[in-house]
């Protein structure tokens, strides 16, 4: 299973952009890097996921290098309500596959 | 559903007591997983169900801990004599089932269990 390193914290002002890097240098040939986001007192949510290159959606961005090796997650123009835990996961997301969280990156968003 | 149910929201035990938990996933979603959370982000995976089956349960302490998702009810975690070190939030998931390779789970908003 391919461990994953994210920074433990990082503190940001409203409006800009955020990125949060994760290194998964044992990652795998069918592994995907997937990004959750947990509010205090909430389940995990799901935010993006990918398996190279680039991905958009309505909420950010992820950034996979060619080699695999590491990933970012951008945030454009956070505001307060971002300030959440983000996990960097990666492995077979299969349907059937249990999640492995490590210990996130804590956003503070800061007005 | 369209959410994951979790009852009840706070469970508060002395040491030795019962506790159960419960779990209602999204309707149509084969898989449920459970997954204490500790101090520090700490998640631990439990246990899983593939509709009423245990899926992969290499994460329960299996002395004290067990677990049932039987048809049309609620899926369940029961600790019998709690310890503790049982005090944390679990959470329940739920996915589709999904041949393919990626797949997200829905995380229900967690019981906070609390031994005395």
């Amino acid at each position: 299973l391919a461990k994953t390193t994210q920074p433990i914290s990082m503190d940001s002002y409203e409006g800009q952009e955020v990125n949060i890097t994760c290194s998964h240098n044992n990652i795998a040939t069918n592994d995907y890097i997937t990004w959750y986001q947990q509010f205090p007192s909430q389940g995990p949510r799901f935010i993006i996921q990918g398996y190279k290159t680039k991905v958009t959606n309505e909420v950010a961005s992820l950034f996979i290098p060619a080699d695999r090796k590491s990933s970012t997650l951008s945030l454009p123009r956070v505001s307060l309500s971002d300030t959440a835990v983000y996990y960097c996961l990666v492995g077979d997301m299969a349907g059937a596959n249990n999640l492995f969280f490590g210990t996130g990156t804590r956003l503070t968003v800061i007005p | 559903g369209e959410e994951v149910a979790q009852t009840p929201k706070h469970l508060v035990r002395g040491e030795g007591q019962k506790a159960k938990l419960y779990c209602a996933p999204i309707k149509g979603h084969s898989y449920v997983f459970w997954y204490q959370q500790v101090l520090k982000n700490e998640f631990k995976f439990l246990i899983s169900f593939q509709n009423e089956n245990v899926f992969d349960e290499t994460g329960m302490p299996k002395e004290r801990f067990s677990a049932k998702c039987l048809p049309n009810s609620p899926c369940s975690l029961e600790i019998q004599a709690t310890k503790l070190e049982d005090s944390a939030v679990y959470f329940c998931a739920s996915s589709q089932s999904s041949g393919g390779p990626s797949n997200e789970q829905f995380f229900g908003p967690g019981t906070r269990l609390t031994v005395l």
